[in-house]
């Protein structure tokens, strides 16, 4: 079945520490891949996309992701995560019938002071 | 245009009541979706409009459910004797239509409490 799949629930690290979130997808065709923030008491906000082209897309934020075909996966990474970085993180795939999108269920990052 | 907005932000409602939820989408944008998100979980894709025509439903929307989307601009989602199940985090998003549509822009959410 068409999925996409974050298997770290939970992350905390340490100010400065590097950041890898994993995300896998299962589908195939044109691969579309997204990943959301969600901050505290905020709405969802676009952190990055992939649509073709250079597999290492970088976002807002100091945020990269890097598309690896032969691993299905496009995974989130920062070298050097702050406090304010703190929030749930959610990959996502245009999955749906109608190519809606189709969330992970995310990963909560808690940083450390 | 500020974005997406959703009202209310909170909504308490005892078992068996009605509840209605309204979504503003930016006013360009042609595609809106409705989400459930409940704790721990990503965001559950619920329904979508392209102008005003409903074209996709999923099998989480139950018959207690409806949406509408009047000419193409805001919508309204409509619970029907909640029930505590229905306790969720209901978000909305728009985007335009074609290849880069899968930008989506969401709301703020409406948190449904059924006591």
């Amino acid at each position: 079945a068409q999925s996409v799949s974050q298997h770290n629930h939970h992350v905390i690290l340490s100010e400065a520490a590097s950041l890898e979130l994993g995300c896998n997808y299962s589908y195939g065709g044109t691969v579309n891949l997204f990943w959301y923030v969600q901050y505290p008491g905020q709405h969802l906000q676009l952190l990055l996309k992939y649509f073709s082209g250079d597999p290492l897309v970088k976002g807002i934020k100091g945020f990269e992701a890097e598309f690896i075909k032969s691993k299905f996966s496009f995974n989130l990474r920062k070298p050097s995560v702050q406090w304010s970085d703190t929030a749930e993180y959610f990959c996502a795939a245009p999955l749906g019938s109608a190519r809606q999108l189709t969330f992970g269920s995310g990963t909560q990052l808690t940083v450390l002071p | 245009d500020t974005g997406v907005s959703q009202n209310p932000r909170h909504k308490i409602t005892k078992r068996g009541q009605n509840v209605t939820f309204r979504c503003d989408p930016i006013s360009e944008h042609n595609r809106l979706y409705w989400y459930r998100q409940t704790l721990g979980q990503g965001p559950e894709f619920l329904t979508y409009f392209q102008n005003e025509a409903q074209l996709e439903k999923s099998r989480l929307l139950s018959d207690r459910f409806s949406a509408e989307r009047p000419k193409g601009s805001f919508s309204t989602l409509e619970i029907q004797r909640t029930e505590q199940g229905d306790s969720a985090m209901y978000l909305c998003a728009s985007s335009l239509e074609g290849a880069g549509s899968y930008g989506y822009t969401f709301g703020s959410g409406t948190r449904l409490t059924v006591v």
